[in-house]
């Protein structure tokens, strides 16, 4: 069974600071990590994802995560937040379980740019 | 890109009403799965259907709920008889591969409020 966890609810920062929402997961075999990004009235979109391979992954919209197996975490950066950041992001894990694969989604982070 | 369409974008019925929630997955993708969002609440997993039949379902997809393909191409959701605490929005996903490497493509969301 796999769990994900997302500190903050809420993050608030200024226009061109440093962005940072946090996820961290539990899985019993190894993951594949997503972040999705959900703007006001929209669905979800894929802003990237953690598969195999480098562990620092680059999304759309200067979005960067980095996999970090020893503290079991993916969380979500960006250098420069900028006002269209404003949106609820979600951290999903995903591994295969029967025939599903499911996503299992933590809570959500929304963020909040302000000039 | 390739999108997700659902329909209709937002539907109010009464409690006992049954409704049905449409998605037009991507041509050729053929796994599908339906996700919900209770207002500040997390995204969660219902269903998952591949080859005419579910894969895989969590507790919350009990008998008053339903899926198929009635036409070989839309993918729709029934709730039989619904209920105050089924309002939620409802996504469509899809993807084209069972590999847990392969992010899902989300629809718009339907919302529901039940009355």
């Amino acid at each position: 069974a796999q769990s994900v966890t997302q500190l903050g609810s809420h993050v608030s920062v200024s226009e061109g600071a440093l962005v940072l929402l946090r996820c961290n997961y539990s899985s019993s075999v190894p993951p594949y990590l997503f972040w999705y990004v959900q703007y006001p009235n929209q669905g979800l979109q894929l802003l990237l994802k953690y598969t195999t391979g480098a562990t620092l992954v680059k999304g759309i919209n200067g979005f960067e995560a980095e996999f970090k197996k020893s503290e079991t975490s993916f969380h979500l950066t960006k250098p420069s937040a900028h006002l269209s950041d404003a949106a609820e992001s979600f951290c999903a894990v995903r591994a295969l379980t029967g025939g599903g694969n499911k996503l299992t989604f933590g809570t959500g982070t929304q963020l909040k740019v302000e000039l | 890109e390739p999108e997700v369409t659902q329909t209709p974008s937002h539907q109010v019925t009464q409690m006992g009403q049954e409704v049905i929630l449409r998605c037009v997955p991507i041509s050729n993708h053929l796994y599908f799965y339906w996700y919900r969002q209770i207002l500040g609440q997390k995204v969660e997993f219902l269903v998952s259907f591949y080859n005419n039949e579910i894969s895989e379902k969590s507790e919350i997809f009990d008998d008053q709920f339903s899926v198929e393909r009635p036409d070989g191409s839309n993918f729709t959701l029934k709730i039989r008889s619904t209920k105050l605490e089924d309002s939620a929005m409802y996504f469509c996903a899809n993807n084209g591969d069972s590999s847990p490497m392969v992010g899902y493509t989300f629809g718009s969301g339907t919302r529901l409020t039940v009355v």
